[in-house]
């Protein structure tokens, strides 16, 4: 199975400011394809997951474009340009690129100062 | 407008079973492979088993293999999980996911305990 690490665990965050989660993947995350399948979800307190970003650095219809998401091989980054208060939870990144299974990092709980 | 409906979820004995079920509507049901994944109470997402369009393939996490079976029926637009022999650490918030974990239901309680 790939194990995927994320840094730091938790991230308390300045309104406005810039925040960054760190995603390494065990192997390579190229597909033999050519794509590379990794996503970012994010997960507000109280909801279900939601989709930010798949194949690295793609984002999701409605997501603000204040997220973005970048890397290559077995590291990747999302990163927030400026923090709002909505932005609150937990993020967590995920492999589909050698399933089954796929798996999540261990999640980043990204709280206010 | 898309919609994930997961029903099912209760309190159940050690060894028991379940069999949990998933509504969709606001896509093409049939032309998606689906997933379950869950969240132990507190705890990160755990994949746990996955299904083509068709329902020709399925997958499964280690942890469940042997114990957990995923179906579906097309011409309900549902998709299914049945769990047999259920154990204390299946006790989860289990969420119905499709379109490449695009999609995403609100999610079932499962509670497995004496």
């Amino acid at each position: 199975d790939v194990v995927m690490t994320q840094s730091p665990l938790s991230l308390p965050v300045t309104l406005g400011q810039p925040a960054s989660i760190s995603c390494r993947s065990g192997q390579s995350l190229l597909h033999s394809d050519g794509n590379t399948y990794l996503s970012w979800f994010q997960q507000r307190p109280g909801q279900s997951p939601r989709r930010l970003i798949y194949k690295v650095s793609n984002r999701d219809s409605g997501v603000p474009d204040r997220f973005s998401g970048s890397g290559s091989g077995t590291d990747f980054t999302l990163k927030i340009s400026r923090v709002e208060a909505e932005d609150v939870g937990v993020y967590y990144c995920m492999q589909g690129s050698h399933w089954p299974p796929k798996t999540f990092g261990q999640g980043t709980k990204v709280d206010l100062k | 407008e898309v919609q994930l409906l997961e029903s099912g979820g209760d309190l159940v004995q050690p060894g028991g079973s379940l069999r949990l079920s998933c509504a969709a509507s606001g896509f093409t049901f049939s032309n998606n492979a689906m997933s379950w994944v869950r969240q132990a109470p507190g705890k990160g997402l755990e994949w746990v088993s996955a299904i083509t369009s068709s329902g020709e393939s399925t997958y499964y996490a280690d942890s469940v293999k042997g114990r957990f079976t995923i179906s579906r029926d097309n011409s309900k637009n549902r998709l299914y999980l049945q769990m047999n022999s259920l154990r204390a650490e299946d006790t989860a918030v289990y969420y119905c996911a499709g379109g490449a974990e695009y999609w995403w239901g609100q999610g079932t309680l499962v509670t497995v305990s004496s």
